[in-house]
């Protein structure tokens, strides 16, 4: 079981906007950035947000993240079929000196 | 542009010892804030942090696998190497190497993974 929580699973139809949630603790997300990856399935995670809200070169702004207390969010608007993939969050623990990732959520584009 | 790549048996029988090295480029383990940390995802599964190794040779591991795994840097040929020992069918995963950065940026403190290597599927059988 992930110390990050996040829903196994989100969806939604070509154009609409959805948000993934990600909750952990004042140990983690409390105190260390968030960074969110991408993984179509059959390839390496690539980096999609990091420190809470920040695109890297290439990721399209409809990609967005924040972040308050101890959960973060990802949202991503316009949605596109190529969209359909698994997202992670990450964050530093400091209590356990640990990179933390949440479960995973499977987003499916109907 | 920064790049990394693993290396590493395919195949590895039930108790025995597995070793992974990371080859990069585009970074210096010898610089301030660069790091490089080791993931793994089990078929199916989510991802996994293992292990990592800081330029000042500071070392993170997994609390759940700290007893099974060693990491260690050779600066000079640019490359990071994983020690897990007593394999078992359970560890059948793809292992991913990734630059992570630790540093301080005023007053927040950074860490975060940015670049992953392709990833290296290790297959724990018989």
């Amino acid at each position: 079981q992930s110390v990050l929580t996040q829903p196994p699973s989100a969806s939604g139809t070509p154009g609409q906007r959805v948000a993934i949630s990600c909750s952990g603790s004042s140990s983690n997300i409390g105190s260390n950035f968030v960074y969110w990856y991408q993984q179509v399935p059959g390839t390496a995670p690539k980096l999609l947000i990091y420190r809470n809200n920040l695109r890297p070169s290439g990721v399209p702004d409809r990609f967005s993240g924040s972040k308050s207390g101890t959960s973060a969010s990802l949202a991503i608007s316009g949605l596109r079929s190529e969209d359909e993939a698994d997202y992670y969050c990450a964050a530093w623990d400091d209590s356990l000196s640990n990179w933390l990732f949440g479960g995973g959520t499977k987003l499916t584009v109907l | 542009q920064v790049t990394l790549r693993e290396s590493g048996p395919a195949l590895v029988k039930p108790t025995q010892t597995l070793t992974l090295t990371c080859t990069f480029s585009g970074m210096s383990l010898s610089t301030s804030a660069m790091c490089v940390s080791w993931i793994r995802q089990s078929p199916g599964k989510a991802l996994e942090w293992l292990a990592r190794i800081d330029w000042d040779d500071a070392k993170y591991y997994s609390t759940s696998l700290k007893t099974r795994l060693t990491i260690s840097k050779d600066t000079s040929k640019n490359q990071v190497v994983l020690i897990m020992t007593n394999m078992d069918p359970v560890d059948t995963a793809t292992y991913y190497c990734t630059r992570t950065l630790s540093r301080f940026l005023g007053r927040d403190k950074e860490v975060g993974i940015d670049y992953w290597g392709q990833g290296t599927l290790v297959t724990v059988s018989s």
